[in-house]
């Protein structure tokens, strides 16, 4: 069954570690995205991609990183964790083209202590 | 730049009672897309519906439905029956083709409680 998948789904972590979150699907989209989003709040977009080696940036800035080797996975990587980036991370994918519809992975649920 | 505005930052209603959840919008453009998401607590987001601008007639699903009003820019979610299910953050999104890279844009969102 086509999905997205995203782990871990909650991670409670140490300041200054280093940490990847993984998203992967099985839709067959090209474009992925990247959203940052604190409880109850607005959605940020942060990194997209239009499909293989290709990253660009999202509306707000972000500490963090990610890569597109293979089709199916966008990993997004913070090198050093720090409080400031406590929130939820939501992966997303859609067709190529524009504009169209967006379907959401369940979500990493980051705290940085 | 497109804009999205949500400007109900929470709502609540009656359980089988109806409830409208307002969006406006701001572009230029004469084609582009609006979806209503919703992302109920703790669980994952997903499409309620989807509008095209082209088409006059408005979009249903099921007990969902919109009121687009293409000249005042605005396009709002109407819940019928509600149920307690339907307890979640709507947000309203626009695809248009200008300044957005072909990304969607989202408004901040309604937090909408349906009380038994």
């Amino acid at each position: 069954e086509a999905d997205i998948y995203q782990t871990p789904r909650y991670l409670v972590i140490g300041t200054g570690k280093k940490i990847t979150l993984e998203c992967s699907q099985t839709m067959g989209h090209d474009k992925m995205y990247w959203y940052q989003q604190d409880p109850g709040m607005e959605l940020h977009l942060i990194h997209y991609s239009y499909g293989v080696n290709s990253t660009e940036k999202g509306d707000l800035s972000s500490e963090s990183t990610v890569s597109r080797i293979r089709t199916e996975h966008f990993p997004l990587t913070l090198e050093s964790a720090r409080p400031s980036h406590t929130s939820q991370y939501l992966c997303a994918t859609s067709l190529a083209g524009d504009y169209n519809e967006q379907f959401f992975g369940p979500g990493t649920r980051l705290t940085v202590l | 730049a497109q804009t999205v505005t949500q400007s109900q930052p929470e709502m609540s209603v009656q359980e089988a009672e109806t409830v409208t959840l307002s969006c406006t919008y701001d572009t230029s453009e004469n084609n582009y897309y609006l979806f209503w998401y919703k992302q109920p607590p703790s669980r994952q987001m997903i499409l309620v519906i989807r509008q095209e601008a082209y088409k006059q007639q408005n979009a249903t699903e099921n007990r969902f439905s919109v009121n687009f009003q293409k000249a005042a820019k605005s396009f709002s979610l109407k819940i019928s029956d509600s149920q307690l299910g339907d307890t979640a953050m709507y947000l309203c999104a626009f695809g248009g083709y200008g300044g957005s890279q072909g990304n969607l844009i989202f408004g901040k969102g309604t937090k909408l409680s349906v009380k038994p």
